[in-house]
């Protein structure tokens, strides 16, 4: 069975600082990977994906993950926090036929 | 790009009443839909697999008889809750999937926020 897991419901970095989200994944094929945000009332928006090319793989907003089959491990990463990067994050692996399965989800919080 | 409309976005209703949600993909041809659910500060759990033509195919511990999924076109899939009640309410999110870019690629609506009173 596949499943995502995010360590940290909440993560709050200061405006310019460093972004980490953390996510590890179980599955016992060669994963496709995801991470979506959502804002309050919304539904999800697609930051990146990891479909087996490259496993450093960029995304939109300055998002990147890193793919890491030794760790089992799919970080999001942002090197300069935003204001606007406030809201929810989750880390999702894909089943057959197109089902996702999320992680409980990541509230990012960026402090002026 | 693709893009999946939700409708309505916030629904009020009072309990023992039924409530539709549409979700329509606005520029491709959708076979397959799926319909989230979402709690408060939490993930969202999937709840059924629609498919044009077919039966939706529901996910485990969750009541065929109670939400009612019907995919009668391929660009159209509508989620009913049948005799809501307060424990229905929730965030519900459809996606669907653009066949022409492979399973990976899934476009979310904006959600519906349903409250029964």
């Amino acid at each position: 069975a596949q499943s995502v897991t995010q360590l940290g419901s909440h993560v709050s970095v200061s405006e310019g600082a460093l972004v980490l989200l953390r996510c590890n994944y179980s599955s016992s094929v060669p994963p496709y990977l995801f991470w979506y945000v959502q804002y309050p009332n919304q539904g999800l928006q697609l930051l990146l994906k990891y479909t087996s090319a490259a496993t450093l793989v960029k995304g939109i907003n300055g998002f990147e993950a890193e793919f890491k089959k030794s760790e089992t491990s799919f970080h999001l990463t942002k090197p300069s926090a935003h204001m606007s990067d406030a809201a929810e994050y989750f880390c999702a692996v894909s089943r057959r036929g197109g089902k996702l399965i999320f992680g409980q989800g990541t509230e990012l919080s960026v402090k002026p | 790009g693709a893009v999946v409309s939700q409708h309505p976005s916030r629904v009020i209703c009072k309990s023992g009443t039924s409530v539709k949600i549409e979700c329509r993909s606005l520029d491709f041809q959708a076979t397959t839909m799926f319909w989230y659910r979402q709690f408060p500060k939490q993930s969202l759990m999937l709840m059924a697999t629609s498919n044009e033509g077919s039966k939706a195919t529901y996910e485990q511990g969750v009541e065929k008889d109670k939400f009612l999924i019907n995919h009668a076109s391929l660009t159209l899939s509508t989620l009913t809750v049948t005799s809501a009640h307060p424990e229905d309410s929730s965030f519900y999110i459809c996606s669907a999937r653009d066949p022409g870019t492979g399973n990976e690629k899934l476009f979310f609506g904006s959600g519906t926020q349903l409250s029964v009173l």
